[in-house]
């Protein structure tokens, strides 16, 4: 079985500054996704930035970037020029390759930008 | 269009009603899926529908009903429902790696 763990169940940063998520996870595949979607209130789950397992490179998306460390099963968001708009609950999430997409979400964690 | 949309929004519905929320996606995409959310808690899956196929019931009680009746629109019948059953519905569509979510329905059961 697949289990993601979000150990920062609320977390807060100062507007313009740079904010990191953690994130693990657990599974015995060698061929998976990893995911992290923002929910804001506006309830609507929003891909941020998706990483394939086999790729070494961190995946980027504007101010978002991830920290892969496939061995330690870990992966990281960062959000750098943190912006009110980024305040939401972020989900990670695994998906093994080739199985209907099927979502192991982690608990979530509650970033606050406190202007 | 990235688009899945959720029909209604809000639904405040009796224990003896019967009720259906409704799910459309035009982007080809072959799975769709029904998640249920509580407060602060991640997404939790309900049943996965592959090429109109049901293929994964998550053990979700039989007053939760869902339907696929093409490719484009996944419907979930509401029946007999319980005040615990209360949460946002959540439905997904995806291709390949992605998933795109709707905005959800917030169901309340009184």
């Amino acid at each position: 079985a697949q289990t993601v763990t979000q150990s920062q169940p609320e977390m807060s940063v100062q507007e313009a500054e740079t904010v990191t998520l953690s994130c693990t996870y657990d599974t015995s595949e060698s061929n998976y996704y990893l995911f992290w979607y923002k929910q804001p209130p506006s309830r609507q789950m929003i891909l941020v930035i998706r990483q394939e397992a086999y790729k070494q490179q961190n995946a980027t998306e504007n101010r978002f970037s991830v920290n892969f460390q496939k061995a330690a099963k870990s992966f990281s968001l960062k959000i750098s020029d943190s912006q009110l708009g980024d305040t939401a609950m972020y989900f990670c999430a695994f998906m093994k390759k080739n199985t209907g997409n099927q979502f192991y979400f982690g608990t979530g964690t509650s970033l606050t930008v406190i202007p | 269009d990235t688009e899945v949309t959720q029909t209604p929004k809000h639904l405040v519905m009796g224990m003896t009603n019967k009720k259906s929320l409704k799910c459309e996606q035009h982007m080809g995409h072959r799975a769709m899926y029904w998640y249920k959310q509580k407060a602060k808690k991640p997404p939790e899956l309900m049943f996965v529908y592959s090429y109109e196929k049901l293929s994964i019931n998550e053990s979700v009680p039989s007053r939760f009903s869902p339907e696929c009746p093409n490719s484009s629109l996944l419907n979930l019948h509401l029946h007999a429902l319980q005040p615990e059953d209360s949460a946002l519905y959540l439905c997904a569509s995806s291709q390949e790696e992605e998933a795109f979510f709707g905005q959800g329905t917030r169901l309340t059961v009184v």
